[in-house]
């Protein structure tokens, strides 16, 4: 079935630094990858989102990069601030229609 | 959150008895869908809509039934529920099945 891994499950990072958050999804006729940031008692939020007809978005200090022929797409946060901190989940559109999720990573961003 | 209302937004109750979760837009968006939250898992389906009427299985959709009879309104069923339906549960909309915008959740626990 559609599956999608996500790494690492926990990350820290230095304020100022980046941070890279990696997924893989297994059905190679997926063409719509989102990214979604949830904070503490929150639904999680749409922060940037790509589509397979493009290897590169940016939107200021976050960028999505994705590899078709790999399977797999990143998360790029440069600059990194304390409100960074939070769980990140990657997602793959399967069928057009059923997102399924990464199982999340923790960011923690040190002061 | 989009213009998306959750109700109730804790739940407590007990095993074997009815549960009724509800989502409601003001957006008027084609697309509804139901998620659960368990740590370790990520963000899995249960149950979406494409329209009034028209429903579809997720992945977890044992023991869930929704019903969707205005465009506004998306109810997530738990016909008898179990202990393993304790989860934080999010409703999602979206104008074309790509990007979906998340409530802010329903804690459920059931004892």
């Amino acid at each position: 079935g559609e599956n999608v891994e996500q790494h690492p499950s926990t990350l820290s990072v230095q304020e100022g630094d980046s941070a890279v958050i990696k997924c893989t999804y297994s059905d190679s006729a997926s063409n719509y990858f989102p990214w979604y940031k949830q904070e503490l008692g929150k639904g999680p939020q749409l922060i940037i989102d790509i589509r397979s007809n493009v290897g590169e978005k940016k939107d200021q200090r976050i960028a999505v990069t994705l590899n078709k022929t790999a399977k797999h797409f990143s998360l790029h946060i440069t600059e990194t601030q304390p409100e960074d901190s939070a769980v990140y989940f990657c997602a793959a559109l399967f069928g057009n229609e059923k997102l399924t999720f990464g199982t999340g990573t923790r960011l923690t961003i040190i002061p | 959150d989009a213009g998306i209302t959750q109700s109730p937004r804790h739940k407590v109750t007990e095993t074997g008895t009815p549960v009724t979760l509800r989502c409601h837009q003001t957006e008027n968006h084609r697309y509804m869908y139901w998620y659960r939250q368990d740590p370790g898992h990520g963000l899995r389906l249960i149950h979406y809509s494409y329209g009034v009427k028209d429903t579809d299985k997720g992945e977890v959709s044992d023991g869930y039934s929704v019903s969707r009879s205005k465009t506004e309104d998306f109810l997530l069923t738990l016909e008898s529920a179990t202990s393993s339906q304790t989860s934080v549960y999010f409703c999602a909309i979206s104008v074309t099945s790509y990007e979906q915008y998340f409530g802010p959740g329903t804690r459920l626990t059931v004892t």
